[in-house]
């Protein structure tokens, strides 16, 4: 089955700086990798998705990119804000169902 | 997209007692999963609620411990059964509208304390 790998784990970045979030998958047959947002004690927030006939994906300050040879996405924040700080996890969908990465808690100090 | 509520938001059980969650849509969906995030975890998906059919369980779930029901499109029961302190978790239902979309939403969740 799909298995998820998403790194880092945590990350810590000052206002106004980039994060970036990478992620790999096992299943070539995966064609759909969404983005979620979860807050504490809130639930899973779809932020952007990208499908496997495109190679990236943008909307205002967050941008996805996919390399279906290398089987890896990878989630760009620009211009962070306080406001983006919560854990944000990538998934991949084959078989109909979405697997998650294990998460990446981010951090914006201002 | 999909508004998809839970009932109970949360709730305390004495081990060996069963918890039924439900998770209730306000469209027709032709998927909906149930999924548990352990404490500072990630979304680990449970099984695939199917309508009119046994639910397709992943590999470490089984139907005697998380029976589900799916009677029509549009609501979907989670049984926790014979809880154990290792059940305390997040239960989330989620749903794919279907169509050209395939987006995947969530339900708030259920918070679950096994005492």
């Amino acid at each position: 089955g799909e298995n998820v790998e998403q790194h880092p784990s945590t990350l810590s970045v000052q206002e106004g700086d980039s994060a970036v979030i990478k992620c790999t998958y096992s299943d070539s047959a995966s064609n759909y990798f969404p983005w979620y947002k979860q807050e504490l004690g809130k639930r899973p927030q779809l932020i952007i998705d990208i499908r496997s006939n495109v190679g990236e994906k943008k909307d205002q300050r967050i941008a996805v990119t996919l390399n279906k040879t290398a089987k890896h996405f990878s989630l760009h924040i620009t211009e962070t804000q306080p406001e983006d700080s919560a854990v944000y996890f990538c998934a991949a969908r084959g078989g109909g169902k979405l697997i998650f990465g294990q998460g990446t808690e981010l951090s914006v100090k201002p | 997209s999909a508004v998809i509520s839970q009932k109970p938001s949360r709730d305390i059980c004495q081990r060996g007692t069963s918890l039924t969650i439900q998770c209730q849509v306000d469209s027709q969906v032709t998927m909906m999963f149930w999924y548990r995030q352990q404490p500072g975890q990630s979304l680990t998906l449970i099984a695939t609620a199917n309508q009119g059919s046994e639910a397709t369980y992943e590999s470490g779930f089984v139907i005697d411990k998380f029976p589900i029901s799916r009677p029509n499109l549009t609501f979907s029961t989670l049984t926790v059964s014979n809880m154990s302190p290792e059940d305390s978790s997040i239960y989330l239902c989620s749903v794919n509208t279907g169509g050209a979309s395939h987006e995947q939403y969530f339900g708030p969740g259920t918070r679950l304390t096994v005492t």
